[in-house]
């Protein structure tokens, strides 16, 4: 099946401790991108990928790195997380940035 | 730069009302304009692209270039249209194509 697979779904975690949050997609698919989902702000680019070794800052990358080695994996990383980057976080994935996204469940993150 | 704009962040109507949800962008190309859907507990989803001209569970959008619009409608609403929808926008910018998303509108079809 055709989809996108973000781990973890849920994520609680301390202010500072790294973390990362991964995407795999199973499409072949070279766009793929990080956005946040925050009520009243809507969704938020963090950083978006056009293919391997391509990456670039969306609306919102203060705080955040990616990284695209594979064409298959773009993974969300944390080196210092706060407070304020508390959020619903939502990996996608399209065959060019033209076309229509698949998204992947959404990781809901906490950080206290 | 590319901005979506979505004026209203709730909109309430009765099932079987019409329902328009705006959409405004600011684009200096020409853009591809998209409308996504995010029911209760789902991933969000494509619903419509301005290019293919379909209407997709009775909704149709226009892009209007003049106007820089692409109102999302339907001219009668149904309770399981409750949903969050979200229009994007592709632009061409210096470092690649990319998706801009409006704020969103919770839309909520009252019985």
């Amino acid at each position: 099946e055709a989809q996108v697979t973000q781990n973890p779904r849920y994520l609680i975690t301390v202010t500072g401790k790294k973390l990362t949050v991964t995407c795999s997609q199973n499409m072949n698919h070279e766009y793929m991108s990080w956005y946040r989902q925050d009520p009243g702000l809507g969704l938020r680019q963090i950083y978006y990928s056009m293919n391997v070794e391509v990456t670039d800052k969306g609306d919102v990358p203060e705080g955040y790195k990616v990284s695209r080695k594979e064409k298959r994996n773009f993974p969300l990383i944390l080196e210092s997380p706060s407070p304020n980057q508390t959020s619903l976080y939502f990996c996608a994935s399209s065959g060019t940035a033209y076309s229509p996204l698949h998204f992947g469940n959404g990781t809901r993150l906490t950080v206290t | 730069a590319q901005r979506v704009t979505q004026p209203e962040k709730l909109l309430s109507v009765f099932k079987g009302a019409p329902v328009e949800l705006k959409c405004n962008y600011s684009y200096s190309g020409s853009p591809e304009l998209f409308w996504y859907v995010q029911y209760s507990r789902q991933r969000l989803q494509l619903l419509l692209r301005h290019i293919s001209r379909e209407s997709i569970k009775g909704f149709t959008a226009d892009l209007n270039k003049g106007e820089t619009s692409f109102h999302l409608k339907k001219p009668f609403a149904q309770e399981e249209d409750s949903a969050m929808y979200y229009c994007a926008l592709s632009g061409q910018e210096t470092s690649g194509s990319r998706l801009t998303f409006g704020e969103g509108t919770q839309l909520t079809v009252n019985p």
